[in-house]
């Protein structure tokens, strides 16, 4: 089936220990996604590609950085983990990024910082 | 001013009654409109999107949209115990991306 696929589901990291957290699509998908989400709060937007194009929310933190190297495959690295980045991250998918398309979401990456 | 807001809640309805889960959102500029559910540890699924005034039905979930009162709701009917769980709301103006709500926890009692 066509999906949205995170992996790792869940990664444990060290204090200051960087992380990277991947996201590939089989939807054919021009936009890609990556919202942190942390406990009991709304999904907060970090970035977001439109094909090659690449948006940065202006309040997602530089420790916070994005690659997408083709159309089915993004990454979110963290460079030095910080206890407060502790969140599931969201990676979603949609077809355009007008008002009328849906965002396919994948199962969440859950990461833990010691 | 918060964008989209919603009672955190929980809100607890019997089963079988009807679920009022509301939200309101700052920019009178805002064009669709989502309803997604959460479980807890999951990802949001979409339930519905509605893009005019008044009300969109969809089996037991209605999305209600009143642009005037900046208010969009979702009544589910015959709730049932496997409708509980995190309602969020989301808005989106043109070509910017969805800002959610930090979303509604429904319990529903059996």
């Amino acid at each position: 089936d066509a999906m949205v696929i995170q992996n790792p589901r869940y990664q444990v990291t060290q204090f200051g220990k960087p992380v990277t957290l991947s996201c590939s699509q089989t939807l054919n998908h021009n936009v890609m996604y990556w919202y942190q989400q942390k406990s009991s709060q709304a999904p907060k937007l970090l970035f977001h590609y439109y094909d090659k194009d690449f948006n940065n929310e202006a309040d997602t933190p530089d420790n916070f950085q994005s690659r997408r190297p083709n159309t089915s495959f993004c990454f979110l690295d963290i460079r030095s983990p910080g206890l407060g980045d502790a969140a599931m991250y969201l990676c979603a998918t949609s077809y355009g990024d007008s008002g009328a398309n849906v965002l396919t979401f994948g199962a969440g990456s859950r990461l833990t910082v010691l | 001013q918060k964008e989209v807001e919603q009672n955190s809640g929980p809100l607890s309805v019997p089963e079988g009654a009807i679920a009022s889960l509301n939200c309101t959102y700052s920019d009178r500029g805002s064009q669709s409109f989502f309803w997604y559910r959460q479980y807890s540890g999951k990802s949001p699924e979409l339930i519905m999107f509605i893009y005019s005034n008044g009300d969109k039905e969809d089996g037991r979930f209605t999305a209600q949209l009143n642009k005037a009162s900046q208010y969009v709701s979702l009544l589910i009917r015959d709730s049932q115990p496997s409708d509980s769980a995190t309602y969020l709301c989301a808005v989106i103006r043109g070509n910017t991306p969805l800002v959610f709500g930090k979303g509604t926890r429904l319990s529903v009692i059996a």
